[in-house]
């Protein structure tokens, strides 16, 4: 199946600092991506639609200056997370669409934030 | 928006024996139904998905049933094996709009040798 990376893989920051979580898929074009976001033994939490070349769709009750999506090119989505605080402690999982293909969404494999 | 809810929240069963974990979606609109194992710290993966224009589909273990007049769908796993202790989460989508998963809440699946 297609591939999606995340890096990194896992990050430690301190809080008030930002942080940027890239999301990349390797051999195919995606127009958009997904941003989740996964709490201890919660669901998936979709927070973003990520389109090429245009802004990103939030859902209801994400920040949107706080959490910066940038999908500037084909196979690249960024997230940042500005000015960090505990509560914003996760899982981020990045997903991507193929257009190519039926349905299926591709997973990266996600990045553990902790902010101290 | 899209609701989806996911039941039991936890499954214990011995192995060898069949395992059900039931969902429901609220949107008449999805149309495309995964399923997803997801081991402690990674990604989410695929195990069996169903579109809205079939009613049951298999592979091997695993199977999906789909009841879109009642807006339910469930995962079937037989023959249960330690292995397959993991939590699954169950995703509605729809091809319009942002065309993004909704997932339910999830099961944790314990197997028992």
């Amino acid at each position: 199946g297609a591939v999606v990376s995340q890096h990194p893989s896992r990050v430690i920051c301190k809080s008030g600092t930002s942080v940027k979580i890239e999301c990349r898929s390797l051999d195919f074009q995606a127009t958009t991506m997904f941003w989740y976001r996964q709490f201890p033994k919660q669901s998936l939490m979709l927070m973003a639609t990520s389109n090429e070349g245009s802004k990103a769709t939030y859902e209801q009750g994400v920040e949107k200056d706080k959490f910066l999506i940038n999908h500037a090119s084909l196979t690249l989505s960024t997230l940042t997370v500005t000015s960090a605080h505990p509560e914003d402690s996760s899982f981020y999982i990045c997903s991507a669409r193929d257009p190519g293909g039926i349905s299926q969404q591709y997973f990266g494999p996600g990045t553990r934030l902790t902010v101290t | 928006g899209e609701n989806v809810e996911q039941h039991p929240s936890t499954l214990s069963v011995q192995e060898g024996d069949s395992a059900v974990i039931k969902c429901t979606y609220s949107d008449s609109a999805s149309n495309y139904f995964p399923w997803y194992k997801q081991e402690l710290g990674k990604r989410p993966q695929l195990i069996i998905d169903i579109r809205s224009n079939v009613g049951e589909k298999k592979d091997q273990r695993i199977a999906v049933t789909l009841n879109k007049t009642a807006k339910h769908f469930s995962l079937h796993i037989t023959e249960t094996q330690p292995e397959d202790s993991a939590v699954y989460f169950c995703a509605a989508r729809s091809d319009t709009g942002r065309r993004a998963l909704t997932f339910g809440s999830g099961t944790r699946l314990q197997v028992q040798p």
